[in-house]
């Protein structure tokens, strides 16, 4: 019962196809990450964000992903171009502060075919 | 190097039995370590934490021994019952940095058997 609201929870793509995601943080959150994590359980910080303004994100992020947490809608997560290296679940997670603990969503997997 | 890493891979114990999951690391800045429990197809969940003032903090069945020195963490579980059987990920961040990115550990899966 997370209070971090991931939709869809499962998103199947063709390789060079757009996958969108989306995250609904916890209510009073406005700091959200992203992290992907692949099926070795490594965990990889893709971005953040303090409202609506990134706070860091990677090279990864920055060539091939998009991201944005507008002020009264989910935030999401696109990648444009979809490679079978981007299958993996993809964790969106909010906190209160900065250096507060994150609570995560369940995430949303996506399969490259 | 920002590593986090995490021993055995894969532990499995008896009902009522103690779980010791080990978690080590080598950036000397990070100083707050949260556990986070993971269960087949969920997010995961933060257990118990320990910044590095400290040595031990206890929750429950759940307890954390820090070694600053050696830069080692282990997860006690106590009396583990099958509910606690769960992928366990050890995390690391520098606590008061900007951004809050935490490092993970690949996880430890437990098993606990009835």
């Amino acid at each position: 019962n997370s209070k971090v609201i991931q939709t869809p929870r499962y998103l199947v793509k063709g390789q060079g196809q757009k996958a969108k995601m989306r995250c609904i943080p916890e209510k009073g959150h406005p700091v959200v990450f992203w992290y992907q994590q692949n099926k070795n359980n490594e965990f990889k910080f893709l971005i953040n964000f303090q409202n609506q303004e990134v706070l860091q994100q990677i090279d990864m992020t920055e060539k091939r992903f998009s991201a944005e947490c507008p002020s009264n809608s989910p935030c999401s997560l696109e990648i444009q171009s979809s490679e079978a290296g981007d299958s993996a679940l993809y964790l969106c997670a909010s906190s209160f502060r900065q250096n507060s603990d994150y609570t995560f969503g369940s995430g949303t997997r996506l399969l490259v075919i | 190097q920002q590593q986090v890493r995490q021993s055995p891979q894969s532990l499995t114990v008896w009902e009522g039995e103690t779980a010791i999951l080990n978690c080590s690391y080598e950036d000397s800045t990070f100083n707050y370590f949260p556990w986070y429990q993971q269960f087949p197809g969920e997010g995961p969940a933060l257990l118990i934490s320990i910044s590095s003032v400290s040595d031990k903090k206890e929750d429950g069945r759940f307890t954390i021994f820090f070694n600053k020195r050696e830069k080692k963490l282990s997860l006690h579980i106590t009396d583990s019952q099958p509910g606690d059987s769960a992928t366990y990920f050890c995390a690391a961040r520098f606590y008061g940095g900007s951004g809050n990115k935490l490092i993970f550990g690949t996880g430890t899966l437990l098993s606990v058997k009835p």
